[in-house]
């Protein structure tokens, strides 16, 4: 028979405009975290990660901001582009070295 | 960052056959990790491939229904067994250990099982 999965939350945003993207995690013991961009029919790709020791981190047209209080972080991209769209995963890493990832946000970019 | 070569990239399996997944790395890796990826869901770990020793499961998945094995540090193979329709989902191996270089992930391998 067919299943039926969950849909993911869907953000979406004019082109040129910047998206952030939110993700809360579980563990308060989790010392590193990784952003990931999945396309269509594609594995994750890294973009960005940050460890526990700092609440901000730059990247190229990417931010990451983590609030370790409440278990939160989030993903900025500025000047956002169509080639953006695609799903967008936050993950921790859990003291057992496994990468655990979170819902995921599916990113639409209006030209 | 390692480059991880998944094959095969999509398969069609009749119901009751098994299917095994290879996954190479194209540098030593200290851990290599199964995923597997539902239709519009995120990631789920099934289990971490230990170099010559048995894989370690996580809750909801045993050995029995996904066998694997980690020859050495490149290599990796995720077996499928006794499919049903369920089993119909992306299969994505991950390699990392080295927290500056991230974990990286193959292309995945989409199973479908009629």
């Amino acid at each position: 028979g067919e299943s039926v999965g969950l849909h993911l939350p869907t953000l979406s945003v004019q082109e040129g405009d910047n998206s952030i993207i939110n993700c809360a995690y579980s563990n308060s013991a989790s010392d590193y975290f990784i952003w990931y961009k999945q396309e269509s029919g594609k594995g994750p790709q890294f973009i960005i990660d940050i460890r526990s020791n700092m609440d901000k981190r730059q990247g190229q047209r990417v931010t990451v901001l983590l609030n370790k209080t409440v278990k939160h972080l989030s993903l900025q991209i500025a000047a956002t582009q169509p080639g953006d769209s695609a799903v967008y995963f936050c993950a921790e890493l859990n003291q057992g070295g496994k990468l655990i990832f979170g819902q995921g946000t599916e990113l639409s970019v209006k030209p | 960052s390692a480059v991880i070569s998944q094959k095969p990239s999509r398969d069609i399996c009749q119901r009751g056959t098994s299917l095994t997944i290879q996954c190479q790395v194209d540098s030593q890796v200290t851990m290599m990790f199964w995923y597997r990826q539902q239709p519009g869901q995120s990631l789920t770990l099934i289990a971490t491939a230990n170099q010559g020793s048995e894989a370690t499961y996580e809750s909801g998945f045993v050995i029995d229904k996904f066998p694997i094995s980690r020859p050495n540090l490149t290599f990796s193979t995720l077996t499928v067994s006794n499919m049903s329709p369920e089993d119909s989902s992306i299969y994505l191996c991950s390699a990392g250990g080295q927290r500056v270089l991230g974990y990286t992930f193959g292309s995945g391998t989409r199973l479908t099982v009629v």
